[in-house]
């Protein structure tokens, strides 16, 4: 089955760290760029990070300088580590597939998302 | 990169159409094709509906449409139905980033 699962969120403080994993299935995963959004309760979604197939690395300024995008081609797995976390990082992550082999520009596949707390 | 600007309701009866507009800038709307729409129903991961502006994934009724005038992209729901009660986001694919729209949430009267 085509799957994404997400894992590693939970309650963290601020200024904490945390790390998150995806885990991908039913497809040849290192021909895909990845990436991660986000979605706090009640709100809109927001774009966190993308891994390319080169090896390409982005991120939004809200995030950058502080998120680390990763991937293991050969464990077919997406990781986000979050470092110095704020309250307004909050949310549910998502882990999310581009539509194409290296190309493609929307997300067509979806993780059921894992909830990151930044909380005293 | 601003968020794209989509009206916070829109609401319809069923059987009517409804359009939900998605609006950028001349640099980022009006200069790429690669505008996509999802759909999103509560504790739900969002489903894609539309890709690069008016391309329909398999699976996806043939009701929905999406098009493209000027800086504003549209997503148009034919025939409404209860079942397409959901929040409703558009995003915007460039070189370097992506951005969402605020969402819409269509309401079926």
């Amino acid at each position: 089955e085509v799957q994404l699962v997400e894992s590693g969120g939970g309650l963290v403080q601020p200024g904490g760290s945390l790390r998150l994993s995806c885990a991908a299935s039913g497809f040849t995963f290192s021909s895909y760029d990845m990436h991660w959004v986000r979605q706090a309760t009640g709100k809109g979604l927001e774009w966190v990070s993308a891994f390319g197939t080169a090896g390409d690395t982005y991120y939004p300024g809200s995030v950058k300088g502080r998120f680390t995008i990763s991937r293991e081609n050969a464990k077919n797995s997406l990781y986000l580590q979050m470092n110095s976390l704020r309250v307004g990082d909050t949310a549910v992550y998502y882990c999310a597939r581009v539509g194409l082999p290296h190309g493609g520009w929307y997300f067509d596949l979806w993780g059921r998302g894992t909830l990151v707390t930044v909380s005293s | 990169q601003s968020a794209l600007t989509q009206p916070p309701s829109v609401s319809g009866s069923p059987g009517q159409s409804v359009t939900i507009s998605c609006t950028g800038t001349s640099s980022d709307v009006g200069s790429y094709n690669r505008v996509s729409w999802y759909q999103q129903t509560p504790g739900t991961a969002p489903k894609l509906m539309i890709y690069e502006v008016s391309n329909r994934p398999s699976g996806v009724p043939d009701r929905f449409s999406g098009s493209k005038s000027g800086n504003t992209a549209s997503l148009t729901i034919s025939g409404l139905q209860a079942e397409d009660e959901a929040d409703y986001y558009c995003s915007l694919y460039t070189s370097s980033n992506v951005v969402f729209g605020g969402g819409t949430k269509l309401t079926v009267l």
